[in-house]
C-alpha cells in the first residue's frame, strides 16, 4: 500500500528551529516534495529531494534517505509569518507526475 | 511565472445540483489533477489527466467525472451533488518532465458547499 505519515501539529517559538518528520512507505518513489499551505491558500512549492543527503535553500532546509523512506523538513530561524501547513508529497515512477500527500503538519509559531 | 486559475472561490449548491468547477493553466502543461482537501485527510487526488481526452481515476473518483477537451483546460463534474462532497477542490498542473524537480503548481481553490 502506499502510506505517508506526518505529525499532525507542531508549536515552535519565533526564531527557533523545527524539524518536520514524514515516513513513507510507497510503490514506487520518483522524488519526495514538501509544500507550504497557508490557511485558506493553495499549497506552494518549497523544495525536492531525489537523492539521499540535504537540500539547503535559505532559511528551510530537507533531507532524504531513502533506504530509511523518511524525509525532514527543517525551518531556522523561525517567523510569525512561518505558521502554515507543510504537506509531504512522493511523486510516483510513472510518467504522469502523480503525487501522493500526506496529511500535511500544521505549525503555529508563537512569540 | 505559472498560473493555474479556478473559476471560483466559494460555490454554494443544493443537494442534487450538477456542479462544475473549471480549471485553466497557461503553462502548456501536459498534467492536470483534481484534489479535494478535508481536515485530518490531507490532499486527495480524486481524477488527473496525462493528455487531452485522456483521464485516470485516482483515489476517491466516486460521485465525480471529468473533462479535458482543451490542453490548458480541466473540468470537474459533480453529476448530483452530495453533502459529502463539501469541501476545498483544489487543481493543480505538471509537465511530463518527471526526471527534474518539476513540481505540481495548484490553483487558489474552491470551497464548496453543498445544502
Amino acid at each position: 500500500g502506499q502510506n505517508i505519515d506526518q505529525p499532525t501539529e507542531m508549536t515552535a517559538t519565533e526564531g527557533a528551529i523545527v524539524q518536520i518528520n514524514c515516513t513513507y512507505q510507497t510503490s514506487g518513489f520518483n522524488g519526495l516534495f514538501w509544500y507550504q499551505q497557508h490557511a485558506g491558500e493553495a499549497p506552494t512549492f518549497l523544495s525536492y529531494n531525489v537523492l539521499d543527503g540535504l537540500e539547503e535553500k535559505g532559511r528551510f532546509s530537507s533531507f532524504l534517505s531513502r533506504s530509511k523512506g523518511y524525509s525532514y523538513l527543517l525551518l531556522k530561524e523561525l517567523q510569525m509569518k512561518d505558521s502554515a501547513s507543510y504537506l509531504c508529497a512522493v511523486r510516483d515512477r510513472s510518467n504522469t507526475g502523480k503525487l501522493i500527500f500526506g496529511q500535511g503538519t500544521t505549525l503555529q509559531v508563537k512569540p | 511565472d505559472v498560473k493555474v486559475t479556478q473559476s471560483s472561490r466559494y460555490l454554494v449548491k443544493r443537494t442534487g445540483e450538477k456542479v462544475f468547477l473549471e480549471c485553466v493553466q497557461d503553462m502548456d502543461h501536459e498534467n492536470m489533477f483534481w484534489y479535494r482537501q478535508d481536515p485530518g485527510l490531507g490532499l486527495r487526488l480524486i481524477y488527473f489527466s496525462y493528455d487531452v481526452k485522456m483521464k485516470e481515476k485516482g483515489d476517491i473518483p466516486e460521485g465525480y467525472s471529468v473533462s479535458r477537451e482543451k490542453k490548458e483546460r480541466f473540468s470537474l463534474i459533480l453529476e448530483s451533488a452530495s453533502t459529502n462532497q463539501t469541501s476545498m477542490y483544489l487543481c493543480a498542473s505538471s509537465s511530463t518532465l518527471t526526471s527534474s524537480q518539476e513540481t505540481q503548481y495548484f490553483g487558489p481553490g474552491t470551497r464548496l458547499l453543498v445544502l
